[in-house]
């Protein structure tokens, strides 16, 4: 089946950078997104990624390559509010378009 | 504020029951999807619809079952209720199709006892 795999949980400080990894599998994959959820909200659409290549948003970066089955999500000037779940979701197609999501990576930016 | 809304916020019912939650889309998207949330299985894809139509079906119960009405808000209704239903359940619209950046609502949290 199709499955994404990324770290559960992800400890950093402020001011830092983090990158948090996800790798999906190849078969029908259009592309790449980032979600973030903070506790008990709504996933709120971060970037999407359909070519190979770095695409830049404010402090958070995303990249994929198709190669390597690989993607990130790179966050600079870490900040408090950053602290949430990350999700990463491939889109799939075929006989019907599919976005799986990954299980989530926990992000805790700590003082 | 992602212009999605979902009714209710909070439902609590019992094991058996039938409930509908209910979404609206943003002004002009067309595409509706229905996620479950639940803490053991992460964000699962139910359901898309298109202008009305299924588009896109994922690992949804048969004993759930979704529409889109030509006014394009949708309803879910989960029927036979189990304990195991107990999510959160969100809707996102997006302007087209998948590859189309989707905008969450704020959720239904679902509790079935």
């Amino acid at each position: 089946g199709q499955s994404l795999e990324q770290p559960s949980e992800v400890t950093a400080v402020e001011g830092a950078i983090v990158q948090i990894n996800c790798t999906y599998q190849t078969s029908g994959f259009y592309g790449l997104s980032w979600y973030q959820q903070h506790d008990g909200g709504a996933p709120t659409f971060l970037s999407y990624n359909a070519l190979d290549g770095l695409e830049e948003t404010g402090r958070f970066s995303s990249f994929l390559s198709r190669s390597d089955s690989y993607g990130y999500l790179l966050l600079q000037e870490l900040q408090m509010k950053d602290s949430a779940s990350y999700f990463c979701a491939s889109l799939y197609g075929g006989a019907t378009n599919k976005l799986i999501f990954g299980t989530g990576t926990l992000l805790a930016v700590q003082p | 504020d992602s212009g999605v809304t979902q009714t209710p916020k909070h439902l609590i019912t019992a094991t058996g029951q039938r409930v509908t939650l209910r979404c609206s889309p943003r002004s002009g998207d067309l595409s509706v999807y229905w996620y479950q949330q639940s803490l053991d299985q992460g964000l699962q894809f139910l359901i898309q619809y298109y202008n009305g139509e299924e588009r896109a079906k994922g690992n949804i119960l048969e004993r759930f079952s979704a529409q889109q009405f030509p006014d394009l808000h949708s309803e879910l209704n989960l029927s036979s209720l189990e304990l195991g239903d107990s999510a959160l359940y969100f809707c996102a619209s997006s302007v087209v199709g998948t590859q189309d950046t989707q905008y969450f609502g704020p959720g239904t949290r679902l509790t079935v006892l």
